[in-house]
């Protein structure tokens, strides 16, 4: 059964420090998130990406942060330059409409020292 | 008022026994629900996706939608210590609203 992959699995980094996390979504999927689990808090939505720009972004989502698709199959994530409460999982999701169920990735967890 | 509400639990029940897991939520523009099942520091893991009201049954799980009072649920009938998780109902709105609204997450355990 296809399904989305996320690397790394762990991420530590220094405050201040880039980062990007990588995606690749299921293969025929075209509408492609990303979204963050503080520990113990509630998964919050950050952006989705459709035919190569930004469809939605939330407020979370500021000038840190940016999404690429480098080639026909990833997908990232940067954040220029990390905070202390950056600190989270991060999940990747795919679809293959933007009205048809999203399916996540194990998700890439990120520690800022 | 949060948009999403879910009892975040803890909920320990016996093996074989009926669960019922529920989310209610504010926004009619909600058209579109899910339920996610998530192990411990793993991915959310789709269980059911329903649209309109109603019920919808898949094995031993039943999503159901009320509409009219902005309240889902999910059944799990003979209750396995395999369902032991952290299961997230999930909701968006209709075509064009794309994001994935969540609740906090119910933790359950099925206690053999």
């Amino acid at each position: 059964e296809p399904e989305v992959t996320q690397t790394p699995s762990h991420q530590v980094t220094q405050m201040g420090q880039e980062v990007i996390l990588r995606c690749v979504p299921i293969s025929n999927h075209l509408y492609f998130y990303w979204y963050r689990q503080i520990l113990g808090q509630k998964v919050e939505f950050l952006v989705s990406f459709y035919n190569n720009e930004i469809s939605e972004k939330s407020e979370i989502f500021d000038d840190q942060f940016s999404v690429e698709r480098p080639d026909g199959s990833n997908f990232t994530l940067k954040i220029r330059s990390t905070k202390l409460e950056d600190s989270a999982m991060y999940f990747c999701a795919s679809s293959r409409s933007s009205q048809e169920t999203q399916y996540f990735g194990p998700g890439t967890r990120l520690l800022v020292l | 008022q949060k948009e999403v509400e879910q009892d975040p639990g803890p909920l320990s029940v016996p093996e074989g026994a009926i669960v019922s897991l529920n989310c209610t939520y504010s926004n009619s523009a909600f058209q579109y629900f899910m339920w996610y099942r998530q192990y411990s520091r793993k991915g959310p893991e789709l269980l059911m996706y329903t649209y309109s009201s109603g019920n919808k049954e898949d094995g031993r799980f039943t999503a159901q939608v009320d509409k009219s009072s902005k309240y889902i649920s999910l059944f799990i009938r003979d209750s396995q210590p395999s369902d032991s998780a952290t299961y997230l109902c999930a909701m968006s709105g209709s075509f064009g609203n794309e994001k994935l609204t969540f609740g906090t997450g119910t933790r359950l355990t099925i206690i053999p």
